[in-house]
């Protein structure tokens, strides 16, 4: 079973539309939590960490369910620029970083 | 602040031939990986340093790829000799203390 799983899309939305994207993970050890966005033929880059309360910056919104071993990222009112495949990383003691395969997210006009 | 460098960006090579990709990573950052990544995919560890002790190299291809990390700063992935499958992304990223990642632009390499 993979360390970290997701949903490989792609999901097409309208701009102003609100998106949701789930990843799982299998080992309960794990200790951080991110999202990373990758565009196109480009280096991931850190969107934000997941924290256990929840937290938010802007339009984005990041989750952690311990007890269920996921997390999500939900993108409220869409935006052009939004395009983007969006990476889920998990981290365990040790330094070892656990990539998601991606989720891509084209936003329509 | 100086972000993740690497070179080449680009590489063609023909099959058999070697090919080695630099990374030189933020300044003060303990924490060196190397990744491969293919198209539709997530990045995949190849091999993470320590300073200068290569730590986890479980998923690296002994037989034709190795790498060096002499001074604990930069680090140097070759690959001798290659075969068509190679054709990936290979990305450096660095961290401090494990925390978060920052990734280089990558080297796309290309064998024919």
């Amino acid at each position: 079973r993979k360390e970290v799983e997701q949903d490989p899309g792609p999901f097409n939305v309208p701009e102003g539309a609100t998106v949701a994207f789930n990843c799982t993970y299998s080992n309960s050890a794990s200790q951080s939590f991110f999202w990373y966005r990758q565009d196109c033929r480009k280096e991931p880059k850190l969107l934000m960490s997941v924290y256990s309360s929840g937290n938010e910056d802007g339009r984005f919104t990041a989750q952690l369910n311990r007890a269920s071993q996921y997390i999500s990222l939900l993108i409220r009112d869409s935006k052009l620029s939004d395009s983007a495949t969006y990476l889920c990383v998990v981290t365990r003691p040790g330094n070892q970083f656990y990539f998601g395969t991606g989720t891509s997210l084209t936003v329509i006009p | 602040e100086a972000g993740v460098v690497q070179s080449p960006r680009y590489k063609i090579i023909e099959k058999k031939q070697p090919v080695a990709f630099w990374c030189n990573p933020i300044s003060g950052h303990n924490t060196l990986y190397w990744y491969l990544q293919n198209l539709g995919q997530g990045p995949e560890l190849l091999i993470r340093y320590e300073n200068e002790e290569a730590v986890d190299d479980s998923q690296l291809p002994k037989d034709r790829f190795s790498a060096e990390r002499l001074k604990g700063v930069d680090s140097t992935l070759k690959i001798q000799p290659a075969e068509l499958g190679d054709s990936a992304v290979y990305l450096c990223a660095s961290s401090f203390m494990g925390e978060t990642q920052y990734f280089g632009p990558g080297t796309r390499l290309l064998v024919l």
